[in-house]
């Protein structure tokens, strides 16, 4: 069965300090590796995609990694910042016509 | 990029009544997406959405309960029908660009009472 885990659940950090969310996956066979920001009370926007063929992305103080050996992902936040709160939700594609996967997400809250 | 418009942002709704939530993108697209996100819970598709044709349901969501509209390539209508408290939830319509990034409207928050 496909299936999307993420870990943790949730996590509190002080403005300014690093943090690194976890994905793990099961999906197959594998198209690309979503990260996207949920705000609270709005719809998720896409941070990164990644391929098969891609380790690394960046997007400002997001870089997203992918091992697609092991089925693993990781997104991390540098330096953060308050308008960080939000959920970080991981999302796989399957190759051909198949629904995206969606894993729970992180409920990540930055306070100062 | 798309921008979808998605309305209303929320509602508070009487058990037994339906509420109709409405879609409108900023560009032509074959497929909408209609998701139910509950609290603390993954995002799940309820149905897809081909203007033209029926829209296809996923597993445990039938069209009696979810009647879906799609009149034309930038528009479509998700009801909730017969509502009762387990329909509390935040419903999401989404499009996608190629087969790499997944665009979505800001939700509507409904809560059944």
């Amino acid at each position: 069965k496909n299936q999307v885990e993420q870990s943790p659940q949730s996590l509190i950090i002080l403005e300014g300090k690093n943090c690194t969310l976890q994905c793990n996956y099961t999906v197959s066979p594998f198209s690309n590796l979503r990260w996207y920001k949920q705000d609270t009370g709005r719809g998720p926007v896409s941070l990164t995609i990644m391929t098969f063929s891609e380790n690394t992305k960046s997007n400002g103080r997001y870089t997203a990694t992918l091992d697609a050996d092991t089925k693993q992902s990781s997104l991390h936040i540098t330096a953060s910042q308050l308008s960080d709160s939000a959920s970080y939700i991981c999302v796989v594609k399957a190759g051909g016509n198949t629904p995206l996967v969606f894993g729970k997400g992180t409920r990540l809250s930055v306070i100062a | 990029s798309a921008v979808i418009s998605q309305k209303p942002s929320r509602d508070i709704c009487q058990r037994g009544t339906s509420l109709t939530i409405q879609c409108q993108v900023d560009s032509q697209v074959t497929m909408m997406f209609w998701y139910r996100q509950q609290p603390g819970q993954s995002l799940t598709l309820i149905a897809t959405a081909n203007q033209g044709s029926e829209a296809t349901y996923e597993s445990g969501f039938v069209i009696d309960k979810f009647p879906i509209s799609r009149p034309n390539l930038t528009f479509s209508t998700l009801t909730v029908s017969n509502m009762s408290p387990e329909d509390s939830s935040i419903y999401l319509c989404s499009v996608e660009r190629g087969n790499t990034e997944a665009f979505f409207g800001q939700g509507t928050r409904l809560t059944v009472v």
